[in-house]
């Protein structure tokens, strides 16, 4: 069965420090996909990326950057130069292409204070 | 283009009763998935639906229900409510069928069982 592990439950961290939040996932597949989404206070979640898992490049946005590396099954994000904006729950989540769908889901979240 | 509306944003039930959800899907978006959020379990998949089908279905019992409109809209049922059912249900809609594309969420609907 599929599974998404979020280690660090919360963090926090002082304005313009580096953080990165760490994603580890299982899965018997070898097409599958990984996204983040943000939760910021006002609950509505917001993507923020979708990789396969065919595509081990990193990706950088702006201060946002994601480390996905399949021998470790990891899909960590890297928020540099934090703003209190920053401030939210991020999830982790994993889709399983040839469950198409049946099952998809989510870490437990990792709560991120940026803190003034 | 407006973002997914969820309504209503509030509701208190009692044990017992049924509670329709509505959702209404960003224009052109096909495909309205359901899911629970409680402190306890997290985010949980509930359901997709895609042109009025049911697609996929998460590990909920018949009380959750569901269906979609031809104009994509959806609406989430749940029957004989349970003190447990109280959460936060999300609805997400995408451009394509199946959850392996990016969604886009609505604020939710808060639903407290008493």
């Amino acid at each position: 069965a599929q599974k998404v592990t979020q280690a660090q439950t919360e963090i926090s961290v002082v304005e313009k420090e580096d953080v990165t939040l760490d994603c580890v996932y299982e899965t018997r597949d070898t097409t599958y996909y990984l996204f983040w989404y943000k939760q910021p206070p006002s609950g509505e979640l917001v993507f923020l990326i979708r990789r396969n898992s065919f595509d081990e490049q990193n990706e950088i946005s702006g201060r946002y950057s994601w480390n996905f590396q399949k021998s470790t099954s990891s899909f960590n994000f890297t928020i540099t130069a934090s703003q209190v904006v920053d401030s939210a729950v991020y999830f982790c989540a994993l889709s399983e292409a040839e469950n198409y769908g049946q099952n998809f889901v989510f870490g437990p979240g990792t709560r991120l204070s940026v803190l003034p | 283009k407006a973002g997914v509306t969820q309504t209503p944003r509030y509701l208190i039930k009692t044990r017992g009763q049924q509670v329709t959800l509505s959702c209404s899907p960003i224009s052109g978006h096909r495909s309205v998935s359901w899911y629970q959020q409680t402190p306890g379990q997290g985010l949980q998949f509930l359901f997709e639906y895609f042109s009025e089908t049911q697609r996929n279905k998460g590990n909920f019992p018949g009380r959750f229900s569901g269906r979609q409109f031809s104009n994509s809209r959806s609406e989430m049922n749940v029957s004989t409510l349970e003190l447990g059912d109280s959460a936060l249900y999300l609805c997400a809609s995408s451009p394509r069928e199946g959850n392996t594309y990016e969604q886009y969420f609505g604020p939710g609907t808060r639903l407290t069982v008493t």
